[in-house]
């Protein structure tokens, strides 16, 4: 089973400002990155797959990148709106089963 | 589309007592997945169906059962409930016929077990 660590576990930012968290992982056994978004009192919604090894995903003001040699993948947000108040999960995909991090908790301060 | 459906959404039992969480999807969907979530900690996987007539355990199965229905359909039971057992249950699915794909999460069932 891998370990799966999201830094950090909460953070506070204030509305309109840029932010960046971070989902490790082991490297071996590696097929695919899956970063969802967990709006309090709804489901999980996927938000990017990546796969390969320098991959840059982008979805609005939300963009991800892999590193799939030295496991680590990041999450940015560009000027941070209330609306993007959530937890975001990372799960790697190794030997046919997600693994899933404890989640970034993000508040957006208006 | 209602996507992924689970009944209930939240259940109460004493130790020991039996129940059934049903899902299902309309989106004709291969795999299906049950989760457990627990505070502080991320989605663990119960059982999965990669399609349909089959099951496999993932990483915490010990205590429940699984069927896969139909490709709409798939169930969870707990035989004999423990306190243990209290989380938040997520159904899921996905179009891929393994967990690759970007899967699709029903609303959960909130489970207590006293």
């Amino acid at each position: 089973i891998l370990n799966v660590e999201q830094s950090p576990q909460s953070l506070h930012v204030q509305e309109g400002d840029s932010t960046n968290f971070t989902c490790s992982f082991p490297s071996s056994n590696f097929y695919a990155l899956h970063w969802y978004r967990w709006e309090t009192a709804k489901s999980p919604e996927a938000l990017f797959v990546m796969t390969l090894n320098g991959d840059e995903k982008k979805k609005g003001r939300i963009s991800a990148t892999l590193n799939t040699k030295e496991g680590y993948s990041y999450l940015y947000i560009k000027g941070s709106q209330p609306e993007d108040s959530a937890t975001y999960l990372c799960a790697p995909d190794s030997n046919y089963q997600l693994i899933w991090g404890a989640g970034t908790k993000l508040i957006i301060k208006p | 589309n209602a996507g992924v459906t689970q009944t209930p959404k939240f259940q109460v039992l004493k130790t020991g007592q039996s129940m059934t969480l049903q899902c299902a999807q309309d989106m004709n969907h291969n795999s299906m997945y049950w989760y457990r979530q627990d505070p502080g900690m991320g989605l663990r996987l119960i059982y999965y169906s990669a399609s349909e007539g089959t099951t496999d355990k993932g990483e915490v199965p010990n205590g429940y059962n699984v069927s896969r229905l139909n490709k709409r359909e798939f169930s969870l039971r707990l035989e004999s409930a423990a306190p243990s057992q209290t989380s938040v249950y997520f159904c899921a699915s996905s179009e891929d016929d393994s967990p690759r794909g970007e899967q699709f999460f029903g609303p959960g069932t909130r489970l207590t077990v006293l």
